[in-house]
């Protein structure tokens, strides 16, 4: 069965260094989809970064990027030059090709950036 | 574009009572999702949609019902509610169900069971 697995409930940055936020996932399926969101205290859902399953390097978006290993099964999100606003919950999400859309969820790290 | 909205942002609810959860997305996106997010817990599914007048279950549906008569429309039913169903929900829509496709979610809604 598919599974996301975040390990850190909790973590601290200091303001404009970089954190890897990790992500493990399980899946037999060779077609899936791996998401990040981002969750600020206001409570909405903010997409952050995909990866697919076929990409061959990894998603970077702005600041964000996707350390993506494969054979791992890991989908490490990294966050350079943090900053005050990036203090949140992050949740790692997967998708797998059963074209149902359906997401599956971890169970969302916290991030404090300190000034 | 609005996108996903939903309606309403709070409601507190007496055990037994029962309600509906609004969502509209303006997007004609063909699937739509239902979650609920416990505190401190990622989003769990209660029910999707492929398209109109198709519904199925997600991870967790017991005490819900949804319908799906319109592309745009996606309510969520509770009935009876009870304490355990304190919580909050997110509906989402998307394109397709392929796996490369993004999920866009509403604002939520914060529900409190009493």
């Amino acid at each position: 069965a598919q599974k996301i697995t975040q390990t850190q409930p909790g973590m601290f940055v200091q303001e404009k260094e970089a954190v890897t936020l990790d992500c493990t996932y399980d899946t037999s399926d060779p077609s899936y989809g791996l998401f990040w969101y981002k969750q600020p205290s206001s409570g909405e859902m903010i997409f952050l970064i995909y990866q697919g399953s076929y990409d061959q390097q990894n998603a970077t978006e702005g600041r964000y990027s996707l350390n993506f290993q494969k054979a791992r099964k890991s989908a490490n999100l990294v966050i350079s030059a943090s900053q005050l606003g990036d203090s949140a919950m992050y949740f790692c999400a997967m998708r797998e090709g059963s074209n149902t859309g359906k997401l599956i969820f971890g169970q969302g790290t916290t991030l404090q950036v300190k000034p | 574009n609005a996108g996903v909205t939903q309606t309403p942002k709070f409601r507190i609810l007496k055990i037994g009572q029962s309600m509906t959860l609004q969502c509209t997305q303006d997007m004609n996106h063909n699937y739509m999702y239902w979650y609920r997010q416990d505190p401190g817990m990622g989003l769990k599914l209660i029910y999707y949609s492929v398209g109109a007048g198709i519904t199925d279950k997600g991870e967790v549906p017991n005490g819900y019902n949804v319908s799906r008569s319109t592309t745009e429309d996606f309510p969520l039913r509770l009935e009876l509610a009870a304490p355990s169903q304190t919580s909050v929900y997110f509906c989402a829509s998307s394109d397709s169900g392929q796996f490369d496709n993004e999920q866009f979610f509403g604002p939520g809604t914060r529900l409190t069971v009493l």
